[in-house]
Order: C-alpha cells, then sequence, then structure tokens
C-alpha cells in the first residue's frame, strides 16, 4: 500500500524558512518523480515543483521560483521542500504527491496523496 | 487567476448527468494529456481521470473523462450524493514548463 507522510509544517513569522519532509512508503521510490502541491485556505490547488526518479531535473511554479527548493534522498525515501522568503501568501495545506512516472515534466498525473501539512504565514 | 478555465459551480439532481468543463490552450491541454482529481470535504485530492479518459481502479465508471483540442470534460452519470465533492483539472504547460490545475468546480448534488 502506497504511503506518504508529510511533516514539518507550521506557523512562523514572513521571511522565515521552513522544510517540510514527505516519507514514503509501498513503492519503488527512486523510480518515480515526486510533488509538491499547496491548496491555501478555502482555495483551490496549486502545484509547486516537482523532481524526477533520480532527482536530475527540478521544476517550479513562478509564484515559488528562487524561493523554494525541492530536492530528494532515495536512500530515505524521502522528499523534501526547503521554503526561504516565506510570505504570507504562501500560507497553505501543502500536499506530497506521486508522480506516476519517472519524469516529473509533461505529466500531470499524480496517483497518490499524502494527508498535507499546513503552513501559516502571518506577523 | 488560473489558466485552465473551470466553471466555479454545478449541480444536480440524483440520477443526473454532469458535465465540468476545462478550458485551457495549445501549450497546454492542446499538447498534453489532461487529468481530474475529486476532493471530497476536508480530504485530500484523489486522482479520477488520468491520461485524458482513462480511470484507475476503483473509479466507477458513472465517471469519464474526454479531451478535444485545448478543452477537456469530466462527466458523472448517475449522480449521487457522494459525489458531492470540488473537481478539478490539470495539465502540463510547455511553455510555462509547469503543471497547471484548473480553478475547481464545486458539485453540489441537490
Amino acid at each position: 500500500e502506497v504511503q506518504l507522510l508529510e511533516s514539518g509544517g507550521g506557523l512562523l513569522q514572513p521571511g522565515g524558512s521552513l522544510r517540510l519532509s514527505c516519507t514514503a512508503s509501498g513503492f519503488i521510490f527512486s523510480r518515480l518523480a515526486m510533488h509538491w502541491v499547496r491548496q491555501a485556505p478555502g482555495k483551490g490547488l496549486e502545484w509547486v515543483s516537482g523532481i524526477s526518479g533520480y532527482g536530475e531535473s527540478t521544476f517550479y511554479a513562478d509564484s515559488v521560483k528562487g524561493r523554494f527548493t525541492i530536492s530528494r534522498d532515495n536512500s530515505e525515501n524521502t522528499v523534501y521542500l526547503q521554503m526561504n522568503s516565506l510570505r504570507a501568501e504562501d500560507t497553505a495545506v501543502y500536499y506530497c504527491a506521486k508522480g506516476h512516472y519517472g519524469s516529473a515534466s509533461s505529466v500531470s498525473n499524480f496517483d497518490h496523496w499524502g494527508q498535507g501539512t499546513l503552513v501559516s504565514v502571518s506577523s | 487567476q488560473s489558466v485552465l478555465t473551470q466553471p466555479p459551480s454545478a449541480s444536480g439532481t440524483p440520477g443526473q448527468r454532469v458535465t465540468i468543463s476545462c478550458s485551457g490552450s495549445r501549450s497546454n491541454i492542446g499538447s498534453n494529456a489532461v487529468n481530474w482529481y475529486q476532493q471530497l470535504p476536508g480530504t485530500a485530492p484523489k486522482l479520477l481521470i488520468y491520461s485524458n479518459d482513462q480511470r484507475p481502479s476503483g473509479v466507477p465508471d458513472r465517471f469519464s473523462g474526454s479531451k478535444s483540442g485545448t478543452s477537456a470534460s469530466l462527466a458523472i452519470s448517475g449522480l449521487q450524493s457522494e459525489d458531492e465533492a470540488d473537481y478539478y483539472c490539470a495539465a502540463w504547460d510547455d511553455s510555462l514548463n509547469a503543471v497547471l490545475f484548473g480553478g475547481g468546480t464545486k458539485l453540489t448534488v441537490l
């Protein structure tokens, strides 16, 4: 059974930094791309970032480019999202999602999702 | 503002058929597969339709997807109360090198 468990969310002030983690199980982690998708309170889904199976390719939404960094440790079956220079508009539930293919580009097929971790940015 | 355009709301009575549209452009829907997600209240999204018209195992055949040109549609037949949820379309955009989601459609079963 595929399981994705996010952690690392919390409350912090604008300008702060936070690292989210997502630990996966139930599949061959290194073969598949992983993504982060967020949802602001009462709003729709927004894709944040994706990373290919072996970590050689990464992609970002324009809204987080230059501030967020996605990475993965295939030996630990974990994907990370380092978030710097946080803004109030980054407040959201952050979901980890499993890609259906090794490539993180040209696809939007996320076949399993975690339960999400809440990030609140407020002064 | 989403580049993939969905109606904000849709509704139907039990047993009816409803459709939800998703309009994009050549760089996203026109060039890449469309996927649909269902988000029940208070839960994480779930993949409902992938590669335009394929259903993952466990998804009832009441749900179907289609794509034509730069638009896609999700159809739900035999509407049930448990179908009340938010529905999102998604596609990769070749110009942005990013995944786009539609703004979401809130389906109400009357």
